[in-house]
């Protein structure tokens, strides 16, 4: 079973600059979560889709950030402008309806370094 | 959110058991506890996760206090390939996201 893939694996932009981030979740999985990570810190959510539904955003800084999954597959998140502290690596991940122990399967990331 | 406490970090020798202790005093009955781990350069995988009972599976062991207030991780003969992030979670209830603390760094020594 292919995993969660994820691109690009790193990005180096300046500060005021925009960049998306694409995420392809494991084949049927209709959850699909962002998180942003911190140097030194855990994982923080950004945003939960639900198919192509958003399901909870309240951590998203929605002034700057903006993600969609149009197709209720793939999915984008995009950053504009970028600010210094939004340097941090981006982690999609996938979970699917059924399950028992409500596993979240996460990608490699993408390191974004901002300038 | 109920919160865990866990140790900033933690050494072991390879091929040792390791324990790996979590605090969640403030768990409710209806939070499980999941383990999550990090490898370097890596995104989070799932280790394992109980609600009450003690849980074991390919990659470690879960023992849960009666209380249910605090909870180890065994990994029993730990690998190099072991050294990473372990994060606690308590997940459920009232609370289905997975909220990760700093978790502990686990350094596996040869």
């Amino acid at each position: 079973e292919a995993g969660v893939a994820q691109s690009p694996r790193y990005k180096i932009i300046e500060k005021r600059q925009s960049v998306a981030f694409w995420c392809n979740p494991i084949s049927g999985h209709a959850t699909l979560y962002w998180y942003q990570q911190i140097l030194g810190q855990g994982p923080k959510l950004l945003i939960q889709f639900q198919n192509n539904g958003v399901v909870d955003d309240s951590q998203l800084p929605k002034d700057r950030f903006s993600a969609e999954r149009l197709k209720g597959v793939d999915s984008t998140l995009k950053i504009q402008p970028a600010k210094l502290e939004d340097s941090a690596v981006y982690l999609c991940a996938s979970k699917g309806s059924s399950g028992r122990n409500n596993e979240q399967f996460f990608g490699p990331g993408t390191r974004l370094t901002v300038l | 959110d109920a919160k865990t406490t866990q140790p900033n970090s933690m050494e072991s020798n390879e091929e040792e058991p390791v324990h790996l202790p979590c605090n969640h005093s403030t768990i409710s009955g209806t939070d499980y506890i999941h383990w999550y781990r990090q490898l370097p350069s890596q995104g989070p995988e799932y280790v394992i996760h109980g609600l009450t009972s003690n849980v074991n599976n390919r990659m470690a062991s879960l023992a849960i206090a009666e209380d249910r207030k605090s909870s180890t991780l065994i990994l029993h003969r730990a690998t190099l390939r072991d050294a990473a992030v372990y994060y606690c979670i308590l997940f459920g209830g009232s609370n289905y996201k997975l909220t990760f603390g700093k978790g502990t760094l686990l350094t596996v020594n040869p």
